[in-house]
C-alpha cells in the first residue's frame, strides 16, 4: 500500500538553527499538508499546498516557516530559526483529490526537539 | 479552529468486550468527518470518511455513525481484540484543514 514517507524520524537541533523536515507524499496525490502535535496537545494544522503554492495556512505558520516542493516528489517544511516551542511531532499528509471523499494519508512523523 | 471533543479520554476493556466512543463537534461548518486509528510510532490510519447525516460505515468489527444535525459521531468496536489497542482520532474536515480531537486511547487486555 502506498505510504507517505518522512525523514528524519527524530531531529534534535539547537535554538536559533534552521531545520528542514522532509516528506515524500504518495506519487499521484495532488494536495499536501503539514500538521504538528505538541506533546499532550491536539494535532494542529499548519499549511496546505496545492498546484505549487500555499492554499491555506494557520496562524502558527508565520514568517519563520516555509514549504517547498523542490523536485516534484519531495515536500519540505523549513523552520528558519527554531524556538523551544517549536518542539513537536510534525506530520506530513497528502490527498489524492478532494479530501472530502478520499481522506488523507499521513506519514509517521518527525519528532523535532529544540534544545 | 473548530472544537472537536472526544470521550472518554481513555478506555481499558477486556478482550471480547464491545465498546464505543463519542465525538462531538459544532454542527455548523460541517464538511466531512474522519476517524483515524493511530498506533504509537506509526502513521494515523484512515478508518472512515463520513459526509452525510445518518451515514453508517463498517469495516470488519469497527463501525461508525454520524449525526450532523446534533453534531456527534459514534465509533463502535465489536468483540475488542488486543490488536485494537490504539488511539482513535476523530477529525473534522472544515474544507481546507483538519480539526483534530484529542483522541480516545483504547487498551484491550487478553
Amino acid at each position: 500500500e502506498p505510504e507517505v514517507t518522512q525523514t528524519p524520524s527524530h531531529q534534535v537541533t539547537q535554538m536559533g538553527q534552521e531545520v528542514i523536515l522532509r516528506c515524500v507524499p504518495i506519487s499521484n496525490h495532488l494536495y499536501f499538508y503539514w500538521y504538528r502535535q505538541i506533546l499532550g496537545q491536539k494535532v494542529e494544522f499548519l499549511v496546505s499546498f496545492y498546484n505549487n503554492e500555499i492554499s491555506e495556512k494557520s496562524e502558527i505558520f508565520d514568517d519563520q516557516f516555509s514549504v517547498e516542493r523542490p523536485d516534484g516528489s519531495n515536500f519540505t517544511l523549513k523552520i528558519r530559526s527554531t524556538k523551544l516551542e517549536d518542539s513537536a511531532m510534525y506530520f506530513c499528509a497528502s490527498s489524492e483529490a478532494s479530501p472530502r471523499d478520499y481522506g488523507y494519508t499521513f506519514g509517521s512523523g518527525t519528532r523535532l526537539t529544540v534544545v | 479552529i473548530l472544537n472537536v471533543e472526544q470521550s472518554p479520554q481513555s478506555l481499558h476493556v477486556q478482550e471480547g468486550d464491545s465498546t464505543n466512543f463519542t465525538c462531538s463537534f459544532p454542527s455548523s461548518n460541517f464538511y466531512a468527518l474522519h476517524w483515524y486509528r493511530w498506533e504509537t510510532a506509526k502513521s494515523p490510519e484512515a478508518l472512515f470518511v463520513m459526509t452525510l447525516n445518518g451515514d453508517e460505515k463498517k469495516k470488519g468489527r469497527i463501525s461508525a455513525t454520524l449525526n450532523t444535525k446534533e453534531g456527534y459521531s459514534y465509533l463502535y468496536i465489536k468483540g475488542s481484540q488486543p490488536e485494537d489497542s490504539a488511539t482513535y482520532l476523530c477529525v473534522l474536515n472544515s474544507g481546507y484543514a483538519l480539526n483534530f480531537g484529542k483522541g480516545t486511547s483504547l487498551l484491550v487486555t487478553p
